[in-house]
């Protein structure tokens, strides 16, 4: 079994500052973990993937989160915030393909730019 | 970068009739997927699709639900008599493998609305 829990509904940051979501994970095995974003109107987006290669993770956008196995953290960080990052976060586990490559999503940080 | 895409982006509908909601999945890709939002909840994992038939579908995807592949292109998802639970945003996503790792790209989401 597997879940994803973020600890922040709602995150508000203004333009230029460091942005922090949270997120911690379970699960019976080695994870494949995930962030996506969703725009209004959009579909989600994958911002980074972690795959049990380096714990640092880049991601487009100036993104990256760290796997800390110890703490079954995936946290999402930026160090400047940019108004086009007003969106929706969700942190998000893969399950195993014999699982049919199942998702399980967090509930979603929504993200406010302050200008 | 290829999309994934679905129609309509909104329905409505009166409780009991049938809706069928349509994505087209990016073209070299053999994994298909239908997750759904209700508003205020997680996104939710309804099933997953390969080689023409269900690889996994949770318990939200009972009898009342069917999916297709009806000619090479599209993906299809039936609910047959519907609810006013059944009200929720629709995702359909599509991969090039079932590994567990790699990339799922999302439609934008077919918003359904049982009157």
């Amino acid at each position: 079994a597997q879940s994803v829990t973020q600890l922040d509904s709602h995150v508000s940051v203004s333009e230029g500052t460091p942005v922090l979501l949270r997120c911690n994970y379970s699960s019976s095995y080695s994870p494949s973990l995930f962030w996506y974003v969703q725009h209004p109107n959009k579909g989600l987006q994958l911002l980074l993937k972690y795959t049990s290669a380096a714990t640092l993770v880049k991601g487009i956008n100036g993104f990256e989160a760290e796997f800390k196995k110890s703490e079954t953290s995936f946290h999402l960080t930026k160090p400047s915030a940019h108004m086009s990052d007003a969106a929706e976060y969700f942190c998000v586990v893969s399950g195993l393909k014999a699982a049919g490559n199942k998702l399980t999503f967090g509930g979603g940080t929504r993200v406010l730019v302050k200008p | 970068e290829p999309e994934v895409t679905q129609t309509p982006s909104h329905q409505v509908t009166q409780m009991g009739q049938e809706v069928i909601l349509r994505c087209v999945p990016i073209s070299n890709h053999l994994y298909f997927y239908w997750y759904r939002q209700i508003l205020g909840q997680k996104v939710e994992f309804l099933v997953s699709f390969y080689n023409n038939e269900i690889s996994e579908k949770s318990e939200i995807f009972d009898d009342q639900f069917s999916v297709e592949r009806p000619d090479g292109s599209n993906f299809t998802l039936k609910i047959r008599s519907t609810k006013l639970e059944d009200s929720a945003m629709y995702f359909c996503a599509s991969s090039e493998e079932g590994q567990g790792y790699e990339k799922l790209f999302f439609g934008s989401g077919t918003q359904l609305s049982v009157l």
